[in-house]
């Protein structure tokens, strides 16, 4: 079965840095097209980035771009985020999400949370 | 970008009710349009594909429509484990946007 274990969220003070992994199991990894979605408390989805089957195509939503790099290793079936100087708003459950190739996001991760406070 | 809206934000509705949920993008989007399912404390679930093509297991109560800008989601009969938060995603090209969000609950 399909299975998306994201780890490496936790406190970091604003300006610090992190990086998520999302670990897939259950599907051919290197085929799909693979998302960051994040979820502030309290608040709706907001679509962070993504990257191609084999990394070639990256997209970032405004918000992150400059400060987030999204990766993979096909190799490993992980994906990664690495987060650089972060704000209190990318405060969030962060969700990494297999993309469909009929559409959306069809299996998602349980989310890591990051908070970012002094 | 293309924005995404839902209306209502939030509804309360009796069990058996037909619950329709609304979505409308800022620019046409043909029908690359996704529903999700977000019950409370839990991870998305994705609900219809392409407008209208319900995703494998989902109930056939749920069903969606639309083309180009409008788009609506219908419950046709609510059952109480249908309260969650019901969301629209844009996927006609980057970024990927979802709409606020509906909240659905039993009146």
């Amino acid at each position: 079965q399909v299975q998306l274990v994201e780890s490496g969220g936790g406190l970091v003070k604003p300006g610090g840095s992190l990086r998520l992994s999302c670990a897939a199991s259950g599907f051919t990894f290197s085929d799909y097209y693979m998302s960051w979605i994040r979820q502030a408390p309290g608040k709706g989805l907001e679509w962070v980035s993504y990257i191609s089957s084999s990394g070639s195509t990256i997209y970032y939503a405004d918000s992150v771009k400059g400060r987030f790099t999204i990766s993979r290793d096909n190799a490993k079936n992980s994906l990664y985020l690495q987060m650089n100087s972060l704000r209190a708003e990318d405060t969030a459950v962060y969700y990494c999400a297999r993309d469909s190739p009929y559409g959306g996001n069809d299996y998602w991760g349980q989310g890591t949370l990051v908070t970012v406070s002094s | 970008d293309i924005q995404m809206t839902q209306s209502p934000s939030s509804l309360s509705a009796s069990v058996g009710d037909r619950v329709t949920i609304t979505c409308r993008a800022s620019q046409g989007i043909s029908n690359y349009l996704a529903w999700y399912q977000q019950k409370p404390g839990k991870v998305p679930k994705l609900l219809i594909y392409a407008a209208s093509t319900l995703q494998s297991g989902v109930p056939s109560r749920f069903s969606g429509s639309g083309s180009g800008t409008d788009f609506t989601l219908t419950i046709s009969s609510l059952q109480p484990e249908d309260v969650a938060t019901y969301y629209c995603q844009k996927y006609n090209s980057a970024p990927p946007g979802f709409g606020p969000g509906t909240k659905v609950d039993i009146k």
